[in-house]
């Protein structure tokens, strides 16, 4: 069974540059997997950031960007704001209907 | 504005039933496929279902295949999440998401409703 990983835990300083990726357990990821990601608070809805590997979604801050980053996709947050720590979900279209999301990246701004 | 609203959660008994409704506005409901996602107390996201917009379409996760079944009214702009035979791990906050077939994306998210099964 195909599991959609991410880091645990991820810190950054504030104003710095963080990556977050999103890959696969076998396997590599590429567009065709339209990998999209979602941030999200404690206690509040998931809120859309990216979409078809890179697209930001309307009014998300240009300082988040997508990529594929070698075998994974990839989240940046440049210049990254305390109001960024967060909860960050990817998501792959696996085919056939389905939908995985990968375990979340716990975000901490200090 | 796109608005969905959840609503049908509570407490309810190991092996019960529960119907979950999330209510649609602000957008052409017939013309959009529909998500259940479903987080448990402190984890992750996890994807339930799709829905076709005319509800001729309905894939699963296979975790959930059998036991819950997604559904649609277009004339009442409502998507529906059937639960039966619950456990203990479906304790959980349900979301119900618009999704983009296009782009394969949950671009606009419900606030959830949470279930609690326990005896």
């Amino acid at each position: 069974q195909t599991v959609v990983t991410q880091e645990p835990s991820v810190s950054v300083s504030p104003g710095g540059t963080v990556t977050l990726t999103c890959g696969l357990s076998s396997g590599s990821v590429s567009t065709s997997y339209y990998p999209s990601w979602y941030q999200q608070t404690p206690g509040q809805a998931p809120r859309t950031l990216i979409y078809s590997t890179n697209t930001r979604s309307s009014g998300v801050p240009d300082r988040f960007s997508g990529s594929i980053l070698g075998n994974k996709a990839a989240l940046t947050i440049t210049g990254a704001q305390t109001d960024d720590e967060s909860d960050y979900y990817c998501v792959f279209y696996m085919g056939s209907g389905i939908s995985m999301f990968g375990g979340g990246t716990k975000l901490t701004v200090l | 504005e796109v608005q969905l609203v959840e609503s049908g959660g509570g407490l309810v008994q190991p092996g019960g039933s529960l119907r979950l409704s999330c209510a649609a506005s602000g957008f052409t409901f017939s013309s959009y496929w529909m998500s259940w996602v479903r987080q448990a107390p402190g984890k992750g996201l996890e994807w339930l279902a799709n829905i076709k917009p005319d509800g001729s379409e309905k894939y699963y996760v296979d975790s959930v295949k059998g036991r819950f079944t997604i559904s649609r009214d277009n004339a009442e702009n409502s998507l529906h999440l059937q639960i039966n035979s619950l456990r203990a791990e479906d304790t959980a906050v349900y979301f119900c998401a618009r999704r983009v077939s296009s782009l394969k994306v949950f671009d606009h998210w419900g606030q959830g409703t949470l279930v609690t099964v326990s005896s």
